[in-house]
C-alpha cells in the first residue's frame, strides 16, 4: 500500500531564506508526483508535476526533484517571501490507478517578514 | 479560462439527511476526481470519473456516490449523513491521466 510522508509538518523561516520541503513515498511504482500549495479555506493550487521518467522540474523560484529509486522528492523554494506562506502538499499517482492521487499530510510553511 | 467551480461553497446538514455537491471542470477536461479533506485523515480519494464512467473508487462506504454528465460536470451524493462526514470536499479536473490535476475551492460540509 502506497504511503506518502512529508517532513517537517511545520516550518517557520525568515523572509529571503532558501528552503527545502521533503516528501517520501513507500512504493517506487509511481506514474508521476505533483506538488501543490493550499491557502487557508481554499482549494489546492498545482505548482509542479514531475513525470516518473523525469528528475526535476522548475517554475520560477520553485524547483522540484524526484528520485524514484529512493522514494523521495524535494521542493526547493528560493528567496522565500511572506506570500509563500501556505501548506505545501505532495501527491503521487500510481501506474494502474488513473487519476487517483495519494497525498502526504503536508508541510505548513510560515515566512516571517 | 475559468477554473474548476464547486457549488455550494458551504452546507450545513443534520444527521440522516442526504446532500448533493456539484463540480464543473475546466472546459475541455474530461477527468473529474473527488477528495475528502479532514484535519485527522488529510486528503483522501473518493472516486474518479472519465467520460461518464467511474474509473476508480476509494475506500469509502456505499453512502458516497457520484456521477458524471455528458458535458463532464460531476455530482457527488452522500446519503444518511453522519457527524464524521463533516469535511471539505474537493473536486479536481484534468485533461487526461498523467496531466496536472486542477482543484476547485471545495464545498465545506458541516453535519450537526
Amino acid at each position: 500500500k502506497q504511503e506518502v510522508t512529508q517532513i517537517p509538518a511545520a516550518l517557520s523561516v525568515p523572509e529571503g531564506e532558501n528552503l527545502v520541503l521533503n516528501c517520501s513515498f513507500t512504493d517506487s511504482a509511481i506514474y508521476n508526483l505533483q506538488w501543490f500549495r493550499q491557502d487557508p479555506g481554499k482549494g489546492l493550487t498545482s505548482l509542479l508535476l514531475i513525470q516518473s521518467s523525469q528528475r526535476e522540474q522548475t517554475s520560477g523560484r520553485l524547483n522540484a526533484s524526484l528520485d524514484k529509486s529512493s522514494g523521495r522528492s524535494t521542493l526547493y523554494i528560493a528567496a522565500s517571501q511572506p506570500g509563500d506562506s501556505a501548506t505545501y502538499l505532495c501527491a503521487v499517482s500510481i501506474n494502474n490507478q488513473g487519476g487517483k492521487l495519494i497525498f502526504g499530510q503536508g508541510t505548513e510553511l510560515s515566512v516571517k517578514p | 479560462k475559468a477554473g474548476v467551480t464547486q457549488t455550494p461553497r458551504y452546507l450545513i446538514k443534520t444527521r440522516g439527511q442526504q446532500v448533493t455537491l456539484s463540480c464543473s471542470p475546466i472546459s475541455g477536461h474530461r477527468s473529474v476526481s473527488w477528495y475528502q479533506q479532514t484535519p485527522g485523515q488529510g486528503l483522501q480519494f473518493l472516486f474518479e470519473y472519465f467520460s461518464e464512467t467511474q474509473r476508480n473508487k476509494g475506500n469509502f462506504p456505499g453512502r458516497f456516490s457520484g456521477r458524471q454528465f455528458s458535458n463532464s460536470r460531476s455530482e457527488m451524493n452522500v446519503s444518511t449523513l453522519e457527524l464524521g462526514d463533516s469535511a471539505l470536499y474537493l473536486c479536481a479536473s484534468s485533461l487526461a491521466t498523467g496531466q496536472p490535476q486542477h482543484f476547485g475551492d471545495g464545498t465545506r460540509l458541516s453535519i450537526l
